[in-house]
């Protein structure tokens, strides 16, 4: 069986300070996906990135940037110079890369970020 | 602007009384898909289409009913049998198949309360 988990429930920062979100996993597949998303308070879900389980390089996309480490099943999400508009709730997902798993998305149960100015 | 409609944005049901949730893709995906979301909870997967006339349970089906008549629209009941459905629920839709190949694109969402 899948599962994520998002141990930090609740992170409130100062803006301008880096935060790091971090995302553990579990799977028994050795292909799967991950990925990040954001839950603004108007309650859709943004995609934000996925990463297949072959490709260990980190990524970054202007302020956001993801590490990845099969070593230790985690994918966490560091926002550098946070900002109010990065206040959300931010779910880690995964996905197996076939199956039935396939058509499922197994989520985390979410950290809520709160950045104050 | 292509994306998901759902509606309503806020629901109330009655006791004893079935709602449906109404979701309209104009993405062209294949798949859709039925999310319930519980306060400090992540999304459980309720049903999900792959194709048109065909769908499948979720993690949490029971008490939930849905169809796939057309590919742009697939619209969730929430029956009687379903005791607490006071929620927030998300449908989303993805072009492929499989969720790994294709992200998942997700409407603003409706939340429903009980009366």
């Amino acid at each position: 069986a899948q599962k994520v988990t998002q141990a930090q429930t609740e992170i409130s920062v100062v803006e301008k300070e880096d935060v790091t979100l971090d995302c553990v996993y579990e799977t028994r597949d050795t292909t799967y996906y991950l990925f990040w998303y954001k839950q603004p308070p108007s309650g859709e879900l943004v995609f934000l990135i996925r990463r297949n389980s072959f490709d260990e390089q980190n990524e970054i996309s202007g302020r956001y940037s993801w590490n990845f480490q099969k070593s230790t099943s985690s994918f966490n999400f560091t926002i550098t110079a946070s900002q109010v508009v990065d206040s959300a709730v931010y779910f880690c997902a995964l996905s197996e890369a076939g199956g039935a798993g396939s058509y499922q998305l197994t989520f985390g149960k979410g950290t809520k970020l709160s950045v104050i100015p | 602007d292509g994306g998901i409609t759902q509606s309503p944005k806020y629901l109330f049901r009655k006791e004893g009384q079935n709602v449906t949730l109404s979701c309209e893709q104009n993405l062209n995906h294949d798949a859709m898909y039925w999310y319930r979301q519980d306060p400090g909870q992540g999304l459980r997967l309720i049903y999900y289409s792959q194709i048109v006339n065909d769908f499948q349970k979720g993690d949490i089906a029971e008490g939930y009913s849905v169809s796939r008549e057309k590919k742009e629209s697939f619209p969730l009941t929430v029956t009687s049998a379903q005791k607490n459905p006071t929620a927030f629920y998300l449908c989303a839709s993805s072009r492929g198949q499989a969720v790994g190949n294709q992200p998942q694109h997700f409407g603003d969402g409706t939340r429903l309360s009980i009366l």
